[in-house]
């Protein structure tokens, strides 16, 4: 597709579930992001991967959280042991270059919910 | 500590008058700013950005204007129309330095008829 896709787009775990969340990017981008936005809220920074390089994983709000993107294009966010205030929408968004200002282009989000 | 602050949870403007959004920051270094506009389930979408160097952008019915010594910027829809009815959101970063996209809480701006 054109634009970044995210799967699933709506999951339900039951507290102390793994999950994983997928992003696919968008052909060719290098720069691809994870944000968190909760309810109400604007959406907060995770982490950053350029290429396959984890850049920056100062937003991971716990050491329960992981993503990897191993060969530079997919990437995947896991939640470990799923508590409640997990729940939120996860957006990916990704970049053709570094620095891009603004042409970053996000997903439509994977909207998890931890009962 | 909130860095991009988003004072105005919501806004009604009637359809055709000037919607006028506001933002405040508190970390001088940032020094490009972004706005996004974003539908119910939907992902944001990019909208208009400014450069710390400038001080208005305008693209067609937006206009984004930055006051730097404030530490405040706002985005000005003229005229507002329907299709507007949104969340906005306001961004900011530091560009060569840092890649992530500090954002504030966001607006709920209402177009009405």
């Amino acid at each position: 597709g054109a634009g970044v896709s995210q799967s699933p787009r709506y999951k339900v775990a039951k507290r102390g579930q793994d999950v994983a969340l997928r992003c696919d990017p968008i052909s060719g981008h290098v720069s691809l992001f994870w944000y968190q936005q909760a309810l109400g809220q604007g959406p907060e920074f995770l982490t950053y991967f350029q290429n396959e390089a984890q850049l920056d994983k100062s937003g991971l709000p716990s050491d329960r959280f992981f993503a990897e993107r191993p060969e530079g294009s997919v990437s995947t966010l896991k939640i470990q042991r799923t508590q409640q205030e997990d729940s939120a929408v996860y957006l990916c968004a990704s970049s053709l270059v570094r620095n891009s200002g603004n042409t970053i282009y996000f997903g439509e989000g994977s909207w998890l919910t931890v009962v | 500590d909130q860095q991009v602050k988003q004072n105005s949870p919501s806004l009604s403007v009637q359809e055709g008058r000037i919607s006028i959004l506001n933002c405040d920051y508190t970390n001088s270094m940032f020094d490009y700013f972004l706005w996004y506009k974003k539908y119910p389930a939907e992902g944001p979408t990019f909208l208009i950005s400014i450069s710390s160097i400038k001080d208005k952008n305008e693209d067609g019915r937006f206009t984004v204007f930055l006051n730097k010594s404030a530490k405040h910027l706002s985005l000005h829809i003229v005229p507002s129309q329907p299709g507007d009815s949104a969340v906005y959101f306001c961004a900011a970063r530091i560009m060569n330095r840092d890649d992530k996209i500090i954002f504030g809480k966001g607006t709920r701006l209402h177009i009405l008829p």
